[in-house]
């Protein structure tokens, strides 16, 4: 079955300079989560699109802005990084649940190293 | 406080063991509950989702408390391959907290 693709697998930026990241969710899921992992850390909820809407946004940094595309892929774009910003970014994606729970399915994630 | 509180172990089991984890949300409007497995540096995939009357899958069983605003998760017959951590996740709305995550080793 096909799952949520992200690209690209590993980044490396230096201070200062940007980055996008890009989300290929599940066929037919409609809404899409983004996470930021540090290492050690449970995920932390970034911001989620539903529908190409903003649905939820979560400790997303003002550096860092997203979007929902009309084919239902997504980009993380993230300005001026610090070295903190070094850490694994997962996208998920839901499909539309009518009834039961809302299920979601995590990509590969990126990797990004601000050096 | 976190949302959703788990104990983060590790847990070190010989095979064939059985292991249990717990996990506490603090928000009653929590919707829905799952556990998710992560292995080192891979994505957290979906390993359950976890209904009020408790449901089974294979060795694998999970229980909602909602109550007690808890949740569990029992392995049985441990295998060298359930070596992961275990994240509970809380769904309220459309927003997902998570746990922590749990860490078992299974020695051999």
């Amino acid at each position: 079955a096909a799952g949520v693709i992200q690209s690209p697998r590993h980044l490396i930026k230096e201070k200062r300079e940007t980055a996008t990241l890009k989300c290929y969710p599940i066929p037919r899921h409609d809404t899409v989560y983004w996470y930021q992992q540090g290492p050690g850390q449970d995920p932390q909820f970034l911001i989620s699109f539903y529908e190409k809407m903003q649905s939820d946004k979560g400790s997303i940094p003002d550096r860092f802005s997203a979007q929902q595309f009309s084919d239902y892929h997504s980009e993380l774009n993230m300005s001026s990084l610090e070295l903190g910003d070094s850490a694994l970014y997962f996208c998920a994606s839901s499909s539309p649940q009518l009834a039961g729970p809302l299920e979601q399915y995590f990509g590969p994630g990126t990797r990004l190293t601000v050096t | 406080r976190k949302e959703v509180e788990q104990d983060p172990g590790p847990f070190n089991v010989p095979e064939g063991a059985t292991v249990a984890f717990n996990c506490t949300y603090s928000n009653s409007a929590s919707q829905s509950f799952f556990w998710y497995r992560q292995d080192c540096r891979k994505e957290p995939k979906l390993l359950m989702s976890v209904y009020s009357s408790g449901n089974e899958d294979g060795r694998f069983t999970a229980q909602l408390n909602r109550a007690s605003q808890y949740i569990s998760l029992l392995i049985r017959d441990s295998k060298l391959s359930d070596s992961a951590t275990y994240l509970c996740v809380v769904n309220i709305g459309n927003q997902f907290y998570f746990g922590t995550g749990t860490s078992l080793t299974v020695i051999p």
